[in-house]
């Protein structure tokens, strides 16, 4: 499975979009972009997930680059409790088999009122 | 809430103890997992349960055992585990056990100290 790259961590002002940038040059023609948050004290919690076309649901939109080898996930208007780790995972949708390490570092984002 | 629960929330043994990690799903899901997340160490993925059947072991010490008596439920016996183990225990379930065709919905996770 490719490798992702994220800023290890990003502030935001209330309100405004929150963008996060995720780098996976590396990206096979077959892999999704899977993006997940958790918040603290919590389990993850999926967001959205795309191969190359943008998507939006109620919760994000997921922006992918035309060569795929990056993305970038908005929220649109964040508040404080979109405070949380996000992980971006690019991996082989519909396999059935498991790395150890699914989500990676990811990168925390901050609201700031 | 996300329609997994864990008990015990919180929970502290000592090395000779057993214990177990109760996990409950109220979804219809047919696929069960446990994470273990270590303080600054990425999620790490235990074991996999797709219909009752474990399909993933990810070399997990023998001192975890899991179990999954039907599709509902899930437990994590614990026995003569080392300090560095002490973790966050996540259980998570989904509609299948194929990566990616249903998301996971995660439970609130068991804060395990041992001492």
């Amino acid at each position: 499975d490719a490798k992702t790259t994220q800023p290890t961590s990003m502030d935001c002002a209330e309100g405004r979009a929150a963008n996060l940038p995720c780098n996976h040059s590396t990206i096979s023609g077959n892999e999704y972009v899977y993006w997940y948050r958790q918040i603290h004290s919590q389990g993850p919690q999926y967001i959205i997930h795309g191969l190359k076309n943008n998507e939006t649901n109620e919760m994000a939109s997921l922006i992918i680059t035309e060569d795929r080898k990056s993305s970038t996930l908005i929220l649109p208007h964040a508040t404080l409790r979109d405070t949380a780790v996000y992980y971006c995972i690019v991996r082989i949708r519909g396999v059935a088999s498991y790395d150890k390490v699914i989500f990676g570092p990811g990168t925390s984002l901050s609201v700031i009122p | 809430e996300t329609g997994v629960t864990q008990t015990p929330r919180h929970l502290v043994m000592g090395m000779t103890n057993k214990k177990s990690l109760k996990c409950e799903q109220h979804l219809g899901h047919n696929a069960m997992y446990w994470y273990k997340q270590s303080a600054k160490k990425p999620l790490e993925l235990m074991f996999v349960y797709n219909f009752k059947e474990q399909t993933e072991n990810n070399s997990v010490p023998s001192r975890f055992s899991p179990e999954c008596p039907n599709s509902s439920h899930l437990f994590l016996h614990l026995h003569t585990l080392q300090p560095e183990d002490s973790a966050l225990y996540l259980c998570a379930s989904s509609q299948e056990g194929l990566w990616g065709m249903h998301e996971q919905y995660f439970g609130p996770g068991t804060r395990l100290t041992v001492t």
